[in-house]
């Protein structure tokens, strides 16, 4: 069966400070990644996509950034977070290629101070 | 521009039923998601719907009209565990799968 992590579950880190959060998937190949941001009483936002190796698409423009080294890396970076980076940041994978659900990580509580 | 609505807060008592709904404005619209957050916690995915009709697993159901651009999320027999957030999401067309949420509906389950 696939299974997703990600970690760490919670960061408290200092604005102007670099972030590297990962996930990892296992059990399928391909899949199609996600990273969501959650304010604290709010909906999802996309953060970015990933449909392959190197291939990330931006939804919001922002100081941060995603990358895809392996199939099932997927890695959200920031070189200097500001405050309003704070949030739960979670992790999502899909079936490539197919129409099938999204399904999440336990997800990253981020505290900017 | 596309978006879903859904009711922001619903409360019910447990044992009851209680019906969730969801309209979606969307382009290339393949079908109707729903997740269950709750408090702290990860989304997790409940349902999804491609087809009109009913889906039914346990307690839960979900329907949808592709006609009517609606569905809903059928809850029966009530528990204080369903106290959650619960979000419908229209899967977009495109090769990226992407998702478009709506903002939640808080459910509170009381005695």
């Amino acid at each position: 069966s696939q299974t997703i992590h990600q970690w760490p579950a919670t960061l408290v880190q200092p604005v102007g400070s670099p972030l590297s959060l990962e996930c990892t998937v296992e059990g399928t190949s391909n899949p199609n990644l996600y990273w969501y941001r959650q304010a604290a009483g709010r909906g999802l936002q996309l953060l970015f996509y990933s449909v392959g190796i190197g291939q990330i698409s931006s939804e919001v423009p922002q100081n941060l950034s995603a990358s895809r080294p392996q199939d099932r890396q997927f890695i959200l970076s920031s070189k200097k977070l500001l405050l309003s980076d704070s949030g739960f940041y979670l992790c999502a994978w899909s079936v490539g290629g197919s129409n099938q659900p999204q399904h999440f990580g336990d997800g990253t509580r981020l505290s900017i101070l | 521009g596309q978006s879903l609505e859904q009711p922001s807060e619903v409360t019910a008592v447990e044992g009851a039923i209680v019906q969730i709904n969801c309209t979606y404005q969307t382009s290339g619209f393949y079908g109707l998601s729903w997740y269950q957050q709750h408090d702290g916690g990860a989304p997790t995915f409940l349902s999804y719907n491609a087809l009109d009709g009913l889906e039914e697993t346990g307690r839960f159901s979900s329907f949808l009209s592709r006609s009517d651009s609606y569905g809903y999320l059928l809850l029966q027999e009530l528990q204080m565990k369903d106290s959650a957030s619960y979000f419908c999401a229209a899967l977009n067309a495109g090769n990226n799968r992407k998702l478009i949420w709506g903002l939640g509906t808080s459910l509170a389950v009381n005695p």
